[in-house]
C-alpha cells in the first residue's frame, strides 16, 4: 500500500522546473504532499482530494489523476529554498484504514545556484 | 503557540534497555502517530491512535509499545525486543477528518543504540 514516488532524486539549477510523481495501486481518497529539510520535521504543502481541483501556491502546484491513481507535484522556477526531500502521503478510498496516510520513500530535490 | 513537542532530541541507549520517547501536542487533535524514518525508507508507521485509550498497530509495531491515557500525550517505548532501534523517530498529530487530516510533525528524536 506504500505509494511509489519518482524520481528518487532530482538536481536542478535555480530557475529550472521539476515534476515529482506519486503512484498508488489502490483507489485513493486524498493525496498529501510534504517537504522535509535535513534533520527537521516534514512540513505540510498541500492536500488534493478525490474529485477536487488542482492546487497550488506561489510556484508549487499539484494535480491528482483519479483514473491513474497518480499525483504530480510541480515546482516551477525553483529556488534554493526548495531543496529538501518531498514525500507524498496517500489516503485510501475505502477499507478499514480510512484517514490513515501511507507515505512514499521520498524524492530528494537539490537546487544549486 | 500550538504545536507538537518531542523530547529528547537525541537519545542514546545501551543494548537491552527499554527507552521511552515523549510526544505532547496542544493542537486539540484526536489522532496521533509514531513514524520511524530510516535513510531511503520514507516514513513507516509504528502505531497510531484515533482517540484516548485506543491505539492500533502500524506496519512495523514489533518491539514497540505505546499508551494514550491523555489526548495530549502519546509516548512511545522502544523495548529491548526491537532488533534495530537506531533511527529517527517522528511523532505527528492530525484532526482525523477524512480528506483533510493534515499531519503536524514534531521535530523528531534521533535514537542511537550504543
Amino acid at each position: 500500500q506504500q505509494p511509489v514516488q519518482s524520481p528518487q532524486a532530482v538536481i536542478l539549477r535555480e530557475g529550472e522546473d521539476a515534476v515529482i510523481n506519486c503512484s498508488s495501486s489502490k483507489a485513493l481518497y486524498s493525496v498529501h504532499w510534504y517537504r522535509q529539510k535535513h534533520g527537521e520535521a516534514p512540513v505540510f504543502l498541500m492536500i488534493l482530494l478525490k474529485g477536487g481541483e488542482q492546487k497550488g501556491h506561489d510556484k508549487i502546484s499539484a494535480s491528482f489523476n483519479e483514473k491513474k491513481q497518480q499525483s504530480s507535484l510541480y515546482l516551477t522556477a525553483s529556488q534554493l529554498s526548495y531543496s529538501g526531500t518531498y514525500f507524498c502521503g496517500t489516503e485510501m478510498d475505502r477499507g478499514s484504514t480510512l484517514g490513515r496516510l501511507y507515505f512514499g520513500r521520498g524524492t530528494q530535490l537539490t537546487v544549486w545556484p | 503557540d500550538g504545536g507538537i513537542t518531542q523530547s529528547p532530541k537525541y537519545l542514546f541507549r545501551k543494548e537491552g534497555q527499554n527507552v521511552t520517547l515523549s510526544c505532547e501536542q496542544n493542537l486539540n487533535h484526536d489522532a496521533m502517530y509514531w513514524y520511524r524514518q530510516d535513510p531511503g525508507q520514507g516514513l513507516r508507521l509504528i502505531y497510531y491512535s484515533q482517540i484516548v485509550n485506543d491505539f492500533q498497530k502500524g506496519d512495523i509495531a514489533e518491539g514497540y509499545s505505546v499508551s494514550r491515557e491523555k489526548k495530549e500525550s502519546f509516548p512511545l517505548t522502544v523495548t529491548s525486543a526491537q532488533k534495530n532501534p537506531t533511527a529517527f523517530y517522528l511523532c505527528a498529530s492530525s484532526s482525523w477528518d477524512r480528506g483533510t487530516a493534515e499531519a503536524f510533525f514534531g521535530q523528531g528524536t534521533r535514537l542511537t543504540v550504543v
